[in-house]
């Protein structure tokens, strides 16, 4: 299986400030008869399920602020909250879904410093 | 859009049985694998298993030969049976269409919990 590593596994960051989590897999997961990178990022709150911020490791999906954007190829990729909000306060997890069995990072939990 | 709507969660003692539903709407529904994902306090976020739309499965190694995935496609419906249900299977279950290399996207269902205890 493909293994997803998350860094750092928690951080606080002060409103109104950068916040970004990275996620390394331990294969590629660019798919290379389309160019894209099967990876996800996912916004969990406090009691929720998780919400999809992002697909194809940088596409947004459809009403997510554009504060959240993604980036990275192959195996190297990085999740940005440009400007963190309040609403933002959260466990983020990368995920690909480049094989048939998902694989989740360990997730990141995002605090307002 | 995508609805996939999962049913079926309940307490259920260390041992025992329970099977979920997932119904789905939205897309055609024959044409696609069907993933259930689960959350626990243990292990976050695990794949569990994927049926494709012939039909073969595949299981993560930490449930095989006790959840078992099956659907229904004239209903739409994809169930995962649940045996020898132990305290670590505890959690939420998602239900989710595969999107397959080519495609933009999975679609997750809301989830259900499942709470084995005695």
């Amino acid at each position: 299986d493909i293994v997803m590593t998350q860094s750092p596994d928690s951080l606080a960051v002060a409103l109104g400030e950068r916040a970004t989590i990275n996620c390394k897999s331990s294969q590629s997961i660019l798919y290379r008869s389309n160019n894209k990178n099967y990876l996800a990022w996912f916004q969990q709150k406090s009691g929720q399920p998780p919400k999809l911020l992002i697909y194809w490791a940088s596409t947004r999906e459809s009403g997510v602020p554009d504060r959240f954007s993604g980036s990275g190829s192959g195996t190297d990729f990085t999740l940005t909250i440009s400007s963190l909000q309040p609403e933002d306060v959260a466990v983020y997890y990368c995920q690909q879904y480049y094989t048939s069995s998902r694989t989740f990072g360990q997730g990141t939990k995002v605090e307002i410093k | 859009q995508v609805q996939l709507v999962e049913s079926g969660g309940s307490v259920v003692q260390p041992g025992g049985s329970l099977r979920l539903s997932c119904a789905a709407s939205g897309f055609t529904f024959s044409a696609y694998g069907m993933h259930w994902v689960r959350q626990t306090p243990g292990k976050g976020l695990e794949w569990v298993t994927l049926i494709y739309p012939n039909g073969n499965e595949k299981y993560a190694d930490s449930v095989k030969g006790r959840l078992t995935v099956s659907r229904d496609n004239s209903k739409n419906m994809v169930y995962l049976q649940m045996n020898s249900l132990r305290t670590e299977d505890t959690g939420v279950y998602f239900c989710v269409k595969d999107c397959s290399l080519g495609g933009d996207r999975d679609h997750w269902g809301q989830g259900i919990l499942v709470t084995v205890s005695s």
